[in-house]
């Protein structure tokens, strides 16, 4: 089983919908989670941190975790054309070396005028 | 500017040649980090370092190594050993200590084996 898992999509929504963007990742005594937004060529540019249960707002994006099923998930509300890219998820563990971030596959979403 | 900087953005190797990447990050992070990201796939540890002089292998160490002798610069070497080099490379930085520290990246640097 993969540490962090996302479906690779693509995923497409019509402008102005909600895009809605999952991952699971299998390490229980994961404390920080992360959503990162990558464009085509580009670093990758962090979009939301959560490290408690529950929602989190900010702007149009929403994180959520629930640790207990051991999954994560971003809404991206009235989505733009903009937001066209692929999302990664990252999960944070405190290791004996250190903090060590490990990165989903990531999914591709596409906003579709 | 405060931020991570990397070079060259793109870099050619020839097979059997060691190359190396430069990282500088001038954010006074203590933890810097190394990631692979072949096409179409998510990034891939190969080393971090929380302090100055101690680094760890990550999930693909093997044909790589790094060094941290400034806080400040955390060059990586891609030998010869490392069969399949050919990927977009990050560098990253965090603040260290806590859990919850958020990860930087640089620009990246682009290697082709050619």
């Amino acid at each position: 089983q993969k540490e962090v898992e996302q479906n690779s999509g693509p995923l497409s929504v019509p402008e102005g919908a909600i895009a809605s963007l999952n991952c699971t990742y299998s390490d229980r005594v994961s404390q920080s989670f992360f959503w990162y937004r990558q464009y085509s060529g580009k670093s990758p540019e962090l979009i939301m941190s959560i490290y408690s249960n529950g929602d989190k707002e900010d702007g149009r994006f929403t994180a959520q975790l629930n640790k207990a099923s051991q999954y994560v998930s971003l809404l991206i509300r009235d989505s733009q054309p903009s937001d066209s890219a692929t999302y990664l998820c990252a999960v944070n563990i405190l290791t004996g070396g250190g903090n060590k971030l490990t990165f989903g596959t990531g999914t591709q979403l596409k906003v579709e005028l | 500017d405060g931020g991570i900087t990397q070079s060259p953005k793109y870099l050619f190797r020839k097979e059997g040649q060691n190359v190396t990447l430069s990282c500088e990050q001038n954010l006074n992070h203590d933890a810097m980090y190394w990631y692979r990201q072949d096409p179409g796939q998510g990034l891939r540890l190969i080393y971090y370092s929380q302090i100055v002089n101690d680094f760890q292998k990550g999930d693909i160490a093997e044909g790589y190594s790094v060094s941290r002798e400034k806080k400040e610069s955390f060059p990586l070497t891609v030998t010869s050993a490392q069969k399949n080099p050919t990927a977009f490379y990050l560098c990253a930085s965090s603040i260290s200590g806590s859990s919850g520290n958020t990860i930087y990246f640089g620009e990246g640097s682009w290697l082709t084996v050619v």
